[in-house]
């Protein structure tokens, strides 16, 4: 256990609809990552939230948006889902100047039907 | 985009040291090298990171070149379960952290 806790951890859903991904980052930690895995893109970065305010974007689309709640929990929402959205979709955690860097959840597998 | 070149794959046999190569030519002076690996599926896994002197931990050993230009990540026994795929990541250090870009990484297959 990362301490890193990404729930659902699987997802099948139709296309055209609307999904809600959650992430409870490790105890002490105000950062907040996304990150989409698929098959032929490796790890992507999408978006970051520090102690509740957006931080920095990756390659989020616009039907992807994310927030994060005053009690540090994080939720990535992808609506109008398509085929190419099925993914790993992880999250991951890091504490203002915590030099080893993040620690991920064990991720969301999200399929697209 | 990664900062970083790595081999696409690399081969070790169990009970060898596996020696991961990476360049970073245009790192800067305040950015740290970072490993981490993903076996299959799993989330990354943080292993060691270094901003110039070598270090070791219990994982593995960071040897980084004096002009900082490159690094080599090193398993010194490697065994079936470090079959993943390794990064080499350079991230600067701030309050807030700062997103780590991944690249398409080295995967290491260990065989018997």
């Amino acid at each position: 256990d990362s301490g890193v806790t990404q729930t659902p951890k699987h997802l099948i859903t139709a296309t055209g609809q609307r999904v809600t991904l959650r992430c409870s980052p490790r105890s002490g930690d105000l950062s907040v990552y996304w990150y989409q895995q698929s098959l032929d893109q490796g790890l992507q970065f999408l978006i970051q939230y520090y102690n509740g305010e957006e931080r920095a974007k990756g390659n989020i689309l616009e039907r992807f948006s994310a927030q994060q709640f005053p009690d540090l929990h994080s939720e990535l929402n992808l609506s109008s889902l398509e085929l190419g959205d099925s993914a790993l979709y992880f999250c991951a955690s890091s504490a203002p100047d915590r030099s080893y860097g993040y620690t991920f959840g064990s991720g969301t597998r999200l399929t697209v039907v | 985009d990664a900062k970083t070149t790595q081999p696409p794959s690399m081969d070790c046999a169990e009970g060898r040291a596996a020696n991961l190569p990476c360049n970073h030519s245009t790192i800067s002076g305040n950015e740290y090298v970072y490993w981490y690996r993903q076996i299959h599926s799993q989330g990354p896994q943080y292993i060691i990171h270094g901003l110039k002197n070598n270090e070791t931990n219990e994982m593995a050993s960071l040897i980084i070149t004096e002009d900082r230009k490159s690094s080599t990540l090193i398993l010194p026994h490697a065994t079936l379960r470090d079959t993943a795929v390794y990064y080499c990541i350079v991230r600067a250090l701030g309050q807030a952290g700062t997103a780590l870009i991944f690249g398409k990484g080295t995967t290491l297959s260990v065989s018997s």
